[in-house]
C-alpha cells in the first residue's frame, strides 16, 4: 500500500523563523510531489509542486526534493501568523494510467506572535 | 477565473436515503476528481474522469458509490442507502491534463 507520512505537530514556531515540514513517501516510482495549505474548515489549497530532485522556490516558500530518500519537505522563511495551518504532502504515482494522489494527514503548524 | 465550484456545500440526511452532490470544474481543465475527507486526515482518492471517461476508481468506491460526467464538464456523485460511516467533507478537484489539482469547497455530508 503507497503511504505518505508526516509528523502530525503541532509544530510550533515563533514569527519571523524558519518552519520546517517533512515528508516521507513509501512508492519509489512516484514523480510529482504536492504540498497544499488547509486552513480550519477549508478546503486544501495547492501552495507548491515539485517533480525533479533539488530544491525549488516560490516567495517565502522552498519545497525540497530528494527521489533516493524518498523524502519531500517544505521550508516557510519569515512565518507569519498567517500561515499557521494544517499542511499536507501529497504524491501522485507514476504512469499506468493513475492520477489520484495520495496524501498524508498532515502537519499541524501554529506561528507563534 | 472561477475556481471549483461544489453543490450543496452542507448536506444532512437520514440513513438509508440517497444523496447526489455536484461539483463544477475550472472551466478550461479536462480532469476532475472526487475525494473525502474525515476529520484529523488527509483526502483520500476516490475517482478520476479525464473529459467524460471514468479513468480511476479507488478501492473505496463500494457498490454505493457512484460518478458521472456525461458531458465533460460538471461532474455528479451520488452515494446509496447512506450509513454512518459515509459522514464526511467530500471534495471535487480539477487539474489541466494532470498538473496541480485545484479543490473546491467541499459538500459537508452528515448522516443521522
Amino acid at each position: 500500500q503507497k503511504e505518505v507520512e508526516q509528523n502530525s505537530g503541532p509544530l510550533s514556531v515563533p514569527e519571523g523563523a524558519i518552519a520546517s515540514l517533512n515528508c516521507t513517501y513509501s512508492d519509489r516510482v512516484s514523480q510529482s510531489f504536492f504540498w497544499y495549505r488547509q486552513y480550519s474548515g477549508k478546503s486544501p489549497e495547492l501552495i507548491m509542486s515539485i517533480y525533479s530532485n533539488g530544491d525549488k522556490e516560490d516567495g517565502r516558500f522552498t519545497a525540497q526534493l530528494n527521489k533516493a530518500s524518498q523524502y519531500v519537505s517544505l521550508l516557510i522563511r519569515d512565518s507569519q501568523p498567517s500561515d499557521s495551518a494544517t499542511y499536507l504532502c501529497a504524491v501522485k504515482p507514476s504512469g499506468g494510467g493513475a492520477d489520484g494522489l495520495t496524501f498524508g494527514k498532515g502537519t499541524h503548524l501554529i506561528i507563534q506572535p | 477565473d472561477t475556481g471549483v465550484s461544489q453543490d450543496p456545500r452542507h448536506k444532512i440526511t437520514k440513513r438509508g436515503q440517497n444523496v447526489t452532490f455536484r461539483c463544477d470544474p475550472i472551466s478550461e481543465h479536462n480532469r476532475l476528481y472526487w475525494y473525502r475527507q474525515t476529520l484529523g486526515q488527509g483526502p483520500e482518492f476516490l475517482t478520476y474522469f479525464q473529459n467524460e471517461a471514468q479513468l480511476e476508481k479507488s478501492r473505496l468506491l463500494s457498490d454505493r458509490f457512484s460518478a458521472e460526467r456525461p458531458k465533460g464538464s460538471f461532474s455528479t456523485l451520488e452515494i446509496q442507502r447512506t450509513e454512518q460511516g459515509d459522514s464526511a467533507m467530500y471534495l471535487c478537484a480539477s487539474s489541466l491534463d494532470g498538473t496541480g489539482q485545484f479543490f473546491g469547497p467541499g459538500t459537508r455530508l452528515t448522516v443521522l
